[in-house]
């Protein structure tokens, strides 16, 4: 069964703190990875990693992939309250479906 | 920008009542998706749809049906909603890229 694990659940972190999101994933027909992250409302692209070893960063958040291990993570340096969401990793199959795990919420307090 | 756009952003329903969620795209999609999403169990797929007519099951469709008459637009139907089917909907589409778009949700409460 494709499954897709986020840890940890839930992350309360200062202004200005550094955090690593983890994602593992055992998908068949395995595409890519995908991160999102939902405020309020619709969850919004992030990144897509295909290779591995490749970090992938938009301004204070990076990821990257290792597809011999079957995870990914995401860092956020130098956080802020405006981080503050959940984030999705999903995995891509090549039938075009996404899995998604459970999330990790994270909260920037200031 | 792709646009999904969700009908509803708020519903209250009674147990047993017939139930449509709307989305549209606008942007030629072939792909769309029907999720869920519940604390502690993340997004789970329902039904989703890679053509007009065409349609196959996701993780859990019990208790759902969906329509895709037109391209730009994908139904989600409960066709006796209950208790349970109180949750976030999502409807997603993208074009066999792997990243989705995603509308902004629908919050279902069955009563």
């Amino acid at each position: 069964e494709d499954k897709v694990v986020q840890s940890p659940l839930s992350l309360v972190v200062h202004e200005g703190d550094t955090v690593t999101l983890n994602c593992s994933y055992e998908v068949t027909n395995f595409r890519s990875l995908l991160w999102y992250k939902q405020e309020k409302k619709a969850p919004t692209f992030l990144f897509m990693l295909t290779s591995s070893g490749i970090e992938k960063k938009s301004g204070r958040l990076s990821s990257i992939l290792d597809k011999k291990e079957l995870f990914s993570i995401l860092n956020i340096t130098a956080t802020q309250t405006g981080d503050s969401a959940i984030y999705l990793c999903a995995g891509s199959l090549n039938t075009d479906k996404l899995i998604f795990g459970t999330g990790t919420r994270l909260q920037v307090f200031p | 920008d792709v646009k999904v756009t969700q009908s509803s952003r708020y519903l209250v329903k009674r147990t047993g009542e017939k139930v449509f969620l709307e989305c549209v795209q606008d942007m030629d999609h072939e792909n769309m998706f029907w999720y869920r999403q519940d604390p502690g169990l993340g997004l789970r797929l329902i039904y989703f749809s890679y053509d007009v007519k065409m349609k196959e099951k996701g993780d859990i469709p019990e208790g759902y049906s969906v329509s895709r008459e037109k391209k730009e637009r994908f139904s989600l139907i409960l066709e006796s909603a209950s208790t349970n089917q109180t949750s976030m909907y999502l409807c997603a589409s993208d074009g066999g890229e792997p990243e989705a778009f995603f509308g902004q949700g629908t919050r279902l409460t069955v009563v």
